[in-house]
């Protein structure tokens, strides 16, 4: 079956403007996470979805970071006035939740280059 | 608060040879343990989940080993081919957060023909 797909793959973007990443988790899924990851380094946890509520947001890294989930499906990374240090590749990932330690699915991933 | 360190940073070594890649995790209270493969362009794909409860997992040329209590856990891969290149990443699912994942920076793997 489809797997988590992630839009676009690639963008590049100069600095102060706004980028929308977007995310396709499998379908059926009920959890849905934002990573980011920078060179050489490991993953970091934005956000986590349950259905369309987001009840931690805590890793998101500043209020220039915002994410939205339409019901059990699509969602969208909104990163604003877009700076060097938001390039990095952003992975989304999807579960489904039937309690702790269950697998989670990565997308491909959107490389961000802001300039 | 739960850390997560890979050694090597990286590895390489030529075709055939059997390799153990190094994670260890700084709190024992987990759910489980995975490895990851992360190609370029493609995603992460997970290789093995160890639950709290196991010592190891098996898949085909790769078994890992979880030891829990000295926060410790190898992957092992067997007979290595250049298609095994790439980097292998560990994350560890934390008994005080039932979703997030804590992940180390990763081993890249390079196998020579």
């Amino acid at each position: 079956g489809a797997g988590v797909s992630q839009s676009p793959s690639n963008k590049v973007t100069e600095k102060g403007k706004d980028v929308e990443l977007r995310c396709d988790p499998i379908s059926g899924h009920t959890a849905l996470y934002w990573y980011r990851q920078r060179l050489g380094q490991g993953l970091e946890f934005l956000i986590y979805f349950q259905g369309n509520s987001a009840p931690d947001k805590s890793g998101l890294p500043s209020d220039r970071f915002s994410a939205e989930r339409t019901g059990e499906s699509v969602s969208t990374l909104t990163i604003q006035r877009t700076q060097q240090e938001d390039s990095a590749v952003y992975l989304c990932a999807s579960s489904s939740y039937r309690g702790p330690g269950y697998e989670q699915y990565f997308g491909p991933g959107t490389r961000l280059t802001v300039t | 608060k739960q850390e997560v360190t890979q050694i090597p940073a990286a590895l390489s070594v030529p075709e055939g040879e059997n390799l153990v890649l190094n994670c260890s995790f700084t709190d024992s209270a987990i759910y489980n343990l995975q490895w990851f493969r992360q190609d370029p362009g493609k995603g992460l794909t997970s290789l093995l989940l160890i639950q709290s409860s196991q010592r190891e997992q098996t898949s085909g040329r790769l078994n890992a080993s979880l030891d829990k209590s000295s926060g410790r856990s190898t992957l092992y891969i067997a007979a290595s081919q250049p298609g095994d290149s790439a980097t292998y990443l560990c994350a560890v699912s934390p008994m005080d957060s039932n979703y997030q994942l804590i992940w180390g920076a990763g081993t890249k793997l390079i196998i020579k023909p």
